[in-house]
């Protein structure tokens, strides 16, 4: 049982480049979420997906689009990327919303040049 | 908008000193609170949860929580640390309006020296 599995672990971009974050659980989990983890500023929401076929924006979305693929795969997309953007990013999913234990991933390292 | 405070950033103990980290929340109605933990290169896990009830709560491996709604606090406690309770710790509350969005403190670095 993997649990949340999150790739690439590591990346380094130039400014201007793009890429997707994939995220997959396998716990029958309806949500899941996206967040940054910054230095002094805990975790911040970028979006999250209550249940399949539905986002929602977070505190931090600007700069980030989303897709919930299916039941399992939620990615967190990069355009444009920006230094602003050099973070490290965690992927969680909970059976809901309100109540519901979040489970994280490993998380990815992402540097931006 | 909610939000959660903690307020230490970093702590240094010693083995068997007790230990308390706080945490306060801004939100009016009824929340749901958690503290979670992230040890050295592992990912982040529940520590302990309080919904309703008794607002005394215990986590796994010693850490309890006491819920003060006056207060608006879900202060973390151990009357003993180990080594290796070194880690960060963050404090989540969610809220019952705004999506049910998970707010995260800034974390608590602890370090327990031997």
């Amino acid at each position: 049982n993997a649990g949340v599995t999150q790739t690439p672990k590591f990346q380094v971009l130039k400014t201007g480049q793009s890429m997707t974050l994939q995220c997959a659980q396998d716990m029958n989990h309806n949500s899941m979420y996206w967040y940054r983890q910054d230095p002094g500023m805990g975790l911040r929401l970028i979006y999250y997906s209550a249940s399949e076929g539905t986002t929602d924006k977070g505190e931090v979305p600007n700069g980030y689009n989303v897709s919930r693929l299916n039941k399992r795969e939620f990615s967190l997309r990069l355009e444009s990327a920006a230094p602003s953007q050099t973070s490290v990013y965690f992927c969680a999913s909970s059976e809901g919303v309100a109540k519901n234990i979040q489970y994280f991933g490993a998380g990815t390292r992402l540097s931006v040049l | 908008a909610q939000s959660v405070s903690q307020h230490n950033h970093h702590v240094i103990l010693s083995e068997a000193a007790s230990l308390e980290l706080g945490c306060n929340y801004s939100y009016g109605g009824t929340v749901n609170l958690f503290w979670y933990v992230q040890y050295p290169g592992q990912h982040l896990q529940l520590l302990l949860k309080y919904f309703s009830g008794d607002p005394l709560v215990k986590g796994i491996k010693g850490f309890e929580a006491e819920f003060i709604k006056s207060k608006f606090s879900f202060n973390l406690r151990k009357p003993s640390v180990q080594w290796s309770d070194t880690a960060e710790y963050f404090c989540a509350v969610i809220g019952n309006t705004g999506g049910f969005k998970t707010i995260f403190g800034a974390g608590t670095r602890l370090f327990v020296k031997a």
